[in-house]
């Protein structure tokens, strides 16, 4: 059982660009979240989605869209990244009996 | 939203020492969890704890909900335990909100 993977690991991007950062897991749980985690800051939650079909805005949308087709997929989307974007980015899910989130390693993403 | 404070920001222990971290919150909350960051940046669940006490191992949790806090008991430290523990709490809306955490470092 892998639980949630991300990928890349780790990416350096020119600004203007186009970068989707993936997320998968394998526990079937409904819903899914993402962070970016900054320094002093802690986590600060962008999108999240309560069920396969369905998305919600966090506490830091701008600039970043979701989508979830399936139960199992999240991916992130910088349509156009700039450097303020640059942070590293946590995927998580939640078991729905607990709510216990469970998260993937991270995507430390450079914005030039 | 609701609004939380962890404290102390910082704490440096000796290894075998007891220390207690804090997580207060502005509000009724139906969803809080520790969290413990190791120093590689994997975050690990320690507690789903709304209210009421658990222990696992060293660790303990303990919230009170009337009174808006929970904290985070850790015995005998050993240097394992150094990282940023977090505390996210969620109301009514279910969307978690981290405090900023506490940076702890156990020295040898």
């Amino acid at each position: 059982i892998a639980g949630i993977t991300q990928a890349p690991t780790s990416q350096i991007l020119a600004a203007g660009r186009r970068m989707t950062l993936r997320c998968t897991q394998d526990m079937r749980h409904n819903a899914m979240y993402w962070y970016r985690q900054d320094l002093g800051l802690g986590l600060r939650l962008i999108h999240y989605s309560n069920t396969a079909g369905t998305t919600g805005k966090g506490e830091v949308p701008d600039g970043y869209s979701v989508s979830r087709a399936n139960t199992d997929d999240f991916p992130l989307t910088l349509a156009s990244a700039v450097p303020s974007q640059t942070s590293v980015y946590f995927c998580a899910s939640s078991d729905e009996y607990t709510d216990t989130q469970y998260f993937g390693p991270g995507t430390r993403l450079t914005v030039l | 939203g609701i609004q939380v404070e962890q404290s102390p920001p910082d704490l440096i222990l000796q290894e075998g020492a007891n220390s207690t971290l804090r997580c207060n919150f502005s509000d009724s909350v139906n969803n809080l969890q520790w969290f413990h960051q190791n120093p590689w940046g994997q975050l690990i669940n320690l507690f789903y704890i709304p209210s009421g006490t658990k222990q696992n191992g060293r660790l303990s949790a303990t919230t009170v909900a009337t009174e808006r806090y929970s904290l985070l008991y850790i015995s005998s430290s050993q240097t394992t335990d150094s990282g940023v523990y977090f505390c996210a709490v969620a109301g009514g809306s279910y969307i978690p909100t981290f405090g900023r955490g506490t940076s702890l470092i156990v020295h040898p």
